[in-house]
């Protein structure tokens, strides 16, 4: 149990384009996701959390304009990238916190991003 | 607020071998202690957890972590290494209460594995 989904896994896009990165909690409701960015040899850097039906709160840094994040049911939360620029390519994790339980995170496989 | 340290950057080892991985952390607040390990191009999976209780935690494949209060460290061992063992090892703290469930993250740990 407790599997996240990201889809697509990988996506190549032109300079100037939006992109929507999906991230889904399978068999369990997610009251909180949570969306890292991960530079090669780097770590996880916490872009935004997002609570089901309300605004992400974003970290301090992080775009909000640039990075559209909407949490729109329990079960999925949706990344968008807009006006893509190559320096927004990166790899985008997602991870999503069960209802119940303590503070464990589950994690997505990730999503590759290369803005052309 | 916290912050996490882990100390090696990069650790070879050979296969079989023991390797220990270190991590320190720095918190005001209570915290929940975590390993996780990535492989390439992938997420991440939890090895272990602290929790409360017992300072040595046991997690998957074989590895193991002591909470050191007084020492503020959750270093992560394992006896004998396997070529699969080779990735990204990442430590991760995160408040009991009042920070909504946020990880903070240690810089990375990449254990190489040689036969």
């Amino acid at each position: 149990g407790a599997v996240v989904s990201q889809h697509p896994s990988w996506v190549i896009c032109k300079s100037g384009t939006s992109v929507k990165i999906e991230c889904r909690s399978l068999d369990f409701q997610a009251t909180t996701m949570f969306w890292y960015r991960q530079f090669p040899k780097q770590s996880l850097m916490l872009m935004a959390t997002s609570n089901e039906g309300s605004k992400a709160t974003y970290e301090q840094g992080v775009e909000k304009d640039k990075f559209l994040i909407n949490h729109a049911s329990l079960t999925l939360s949706t990344l968008t990238v807009t006006s893509a620029h190559p320096e927004d390519s990166s790899f985008y994790i997602c991870s999503a916190r069960r209802r119940t339980g303590y503070n464990e995170q589950f994690f997505g496989p990730g999503t590759r991003l290369t803005v052309l | 607020a916290q912050s996490v340290t882990q100390l090696d950057s990069q650790v070879p080892v050979f296969e079989e071998a023991p390797v220990e991985l270190r991590c320190n952390y720095s918190s005001s607040v209570s915290v929940y202690l975590f390993w996780y390990v990535q492989y390439p191009n992938q997420g991440l999976q939890l090895l272990l957890k602290y929790l409360s209780g017992s300072t040595l935690v046991k997690g998957i494949n074989g590895f193991e972590a002591e909470f050191n209060k007084s020492q503020t460290s959750f270093h992560l061992r394992k006896p004998s290494v396997h070529i699969s063992d080779t990735a990204e090892y990442f430590c991760a703290v995160s408040a009991l209460y009042n920070q909504g469930g946020k990880l903070i993250f240690g810089q990375g740990t990449e254990l190489s594995v040689k036969p």
